[in-house]
């Protein structure tokens, strides 16, 4: 069974924080990419990476930065959480460019 | 240019009836339509997908519907079961491309 793995379902973290969110795929997929959904917002795209150390920045990267330094794990950075980053975080893997994704179970962020 | 719009926001059906989640799309290059179901505290998932050269396509109770020249395409959901109640994105891409843009999504309620 194909499957994306975040590191946390649930994440508190105060104002100023510097925030790691991780993700790991076991399909090798070389496309993988971090959304983050807000209600009526739908999925909005941060930051995507179509190959180990590659990154490029999705609709939305500002306060964010990814690392990806093996095929399998993408990271997403927060380097001061701010309030208006509380959200749930998505991470995704497609074996093709514009194909199916797979969705990690999600995370969900709050900053206080 | 690159936005998916989605109608409606919420949805409320009675067990048996027809449920129907439109979205209009305006870049004539997308060429891969998929539609994702999420459930609660899980990640969207790929329900079923459609290009451009098929008017129609039909898994199951699942149908979606196209529409090229109006730059549409729905999603029916015939005889429509209390566990069919999730969040529904639509979406849209490019073969090849890196983006997906997804719609707003759709809360779909099932009445038992």
């Amino acid at each position: 069974d194909v499957k994306v793995t975040q590191s946390s379902r649930y994440l508190v973290k105060r104002t100023g924080e510097k925030v790691f969110l991780e993700c790991v795929q076991d399909m090798d997929h070389e496309n993988m990419f971090w959304y983050r959904q807000d209600p009526g917002l739908g999925l909005r795209l941060i930051y995507f990476s179509y190959d180990v150390k590659m990154k490029e920045k999705g609709d939305i990267p500002e306060g964010y930065s990814v690392s990806r330094e093996k095929k399998e794990r993408f990271s997403l950075i927060l380097e001061s959480a701010s309030t208006n980053q509380t959200s749930m975080y998505l991470c995704a893997s497609s074996k093709n460019r514009g194909g199916e994704a797979f969705f990690g179970q999600g995370t969900r962020l709050t900053v206080v | 240019q690159q936005q998916v719009k989605q109608s409606p926001q919420s949805l409320i059906v009675q067990k048996g009836g027809i449920s129907i989640i439109n979205c209009a799309y305006e870049n004539t290059a997308f060429d891969y339509f998929p539609w994702y179901q999420q459930f609660p505290g899980k990640g969207p998932a790929l329900l079923i997908a459609i290009r451009p050269d098929v008017s129609e396509k039909k898994e199951g109770r699942f149908t979606i519907s196209f529409n090229k020249s109006a730059k549409q395409f729905s999603l029916h959901i015939m005889d429509s079961q209390p566990g069919d109640s999730a969040t529904y994105f639509c979406a849209a891409s490019v073969t090849g491309g890196f983006k997906t843009i997804f719609g707003a999504g759709t809360r779909l309620f099932v009445k038992a």
